[in-house]
């Protein structure tokens, strides 16, 4: 089953302006990771926020966690053509065993030079 | 750095053969991951894997298997290979522990069933 879904499933900005993107989950988790891809490549792991943080910040990204709406934005500022990507959330539950992660659908990010 | 290796980029099987992917991690991690990829749907788990000889389903298991016979080497079966199993396959792996770490990802590998 899908646990996490990205909110909006495109987004197409200028070089420059700030990128928000959205992830809703449906239980409870350990924490809460944000991924990108590049096109047709593996993923990379850009941060992980815990349960029990709020926010959390690394050189130009910036998420939020609000465990009472089940739900996580990451922020990139001053967004760069080269941040062009696809970008994921992935949870890890509780109970489950092996550190599973479930991922979202994602969300592409085009930055426009 | 942690390398996680597919052993191909592109495969091209015809419908009814057994199909073999690898996956090589040098870091040690205790857990291992199989991942299809494909548009609209995100990633959608296989099979992982959380020590040698030790397997779980994941979500969409069906028309797969696995097989962890030493711990830096996990294998994705397609027993029959089907149309429906044309897609992106992600290897994944992590060091294990609290979930507190992130997972590491091979290059992937898109495999077209003729």
């Amino acid at each position: 089953s899908q646990q996490g879904e990205e909110d909006p499933q495109a987004l197409s900005i200028q070089e420059g302006e700030n990128a928000t993107m959205n992830c809703s989950y449906k239980t409870s988790i350990n924490n809460l990771q944000w991924y990108r891809q590049n096109s047709g490549r593996g993923l990379v792991h850009l941060i992980l926020i815990r349960s029990n943080e709020r926010e959390k910040h690394s050189g130009r990204l910036r998420v939020t966690l609000d465990t009472s709406k089940k739900s996580s934005s990451l922020l990139i500022t001053a967004a760069r053509a080269a941040d062009t990507a696809s970008y994921f959330c992935a949870t890890d539950a509780p109970e489950s065993s092996g550190d599973k992660l479930t991922f979202g659908t994602g969300t592409r990010l085009a930055v426009r030079p | 750095d942690v390398k996680v290796t597919q052993s191909s980029r592109y495969l091209v099987k015809r419908t009814g053969e057994k199909v073999f992917l690898e996956c090589v991690q040098d870091m040690d991690h205790e857990n291992m991951f199989w991942y299809r990829q494909d548009p609209g749907l995100g990633l959608r788990l296989i099979y992982f894997s959380y020590d040698v000889k030790m397997k779980e389903k994941g979500d969409i298991p069906e028309g797969y298997s696995v097989s962890r016979e030493k711990k830096e080497r996990f294998s994705l079966i397609l027993e029959s290979a089907s149309t429906n199993q044309t897609s992106m396959y992600l290897c994944a792996s992590s060091f294990g522990g609290d979930g507190t770490t992130e997972a590491f990802f091979g290059q992937g590998t898109r495999l077209t069933v003729v």
